[in-house]
């Protein structure tokens, strides 16, 4: 199993919409974690870290659930600029950080 | 501005002839790392420095190598590149390593070819 896992997607949403995903992760990716997004062929950047409380940002909720493992991201009101890979980000004991593979979401007018 | 600059951007090379992709940050960050990013795989570190003089291999590092002389500088060497070397690489840098929420910033990019 991968440390830190995504669904790769594409996840084709229509502007406006609210889209959600989830990524898992393992026992050796959990101290703490981040989503970063990254458009086609450029640098990651970080979009926000994830509290155990959860978190939100304007349209970015972020929320930890560490029973079962997984962190979400959740988008409202999606815009075409949302258009995006989004990474999952797992932070190790050792303080290096796991990457997923990232999940692609398209938004269409 | 603050910022992480890679280059070159581009590099398409022969195997087994040396190269060099630079990595500098004006941030004074501790922490700096490469990456090499392939489809489906995400990111994999290559290696990372908590400091001058202190390095440590990543995921990856079976032919790179790395050196910190300087705190703003962190060179990726491929000494004798093969084309399983072909891939998107990142330099990242933060403030240091440890920490919640020590955010990385990433340099552009440097896009390799081995042929």
């Amino acid at each position: 199993r991968k440390e830190v896992e995504q669904d790769p997607g594409p996840f084709n949403v229509p502007e406006g919409a609210t889209v959600a995903f989830n990524c898992t992760y393992s026992n050796s990716a959990s101290q703490s974690f981040f989503w970063y997004r990254q458009d086609c062929r450029k640098e990651p950047k970080l979009l926000m870290s994830v509290y155990s409380s959860g978190n939100e940002d304007g349209r970015f909720t972020a929320q930890l659930n560490r029973a079962s493992q997984y962190i979400s991201l959740l988008i409202r009101d999606s815009k075409l600029s949302d258009s995006a890979t989004y990474l999952c980000v797992g932070r190790a004991s050792n303080y290096q950080l796991i990457w997923g593979a990232g999940t692609k979401l398209i938004i269409k007018p | 501005e603050a910022q992480v600059t890679q280059n070159p951007r581009y590099l398409i090379t022969v195997t087994g002839k040396k190269l060099t992709v630079t990595c500098s940050q004006n941030m004074n960050h501790e922490y700096m790392s490469w990456y090499r990013q392939d489809p489906g795989l995400g990111l994999r570190q290559i290696y990372y420095s908590m400091n001058v003089e202190v390095t440590d291999k990543g995921d990856v590092p079976e032919g790179y190598k790395v050196s910190r002389k300087e705190k703003r500088n962190f060179p990726l060497i491929l000494e004798s590149p093969s084309p399983n070397q072909t891939s998107l690489y990142f330099c990242a840098s933060s403030l240091r390593g440890s920490g919640i929420s020590s955010s990385y910033t990433f340099g552009s990019g440097t896009r390799l070819t081995v042929v």
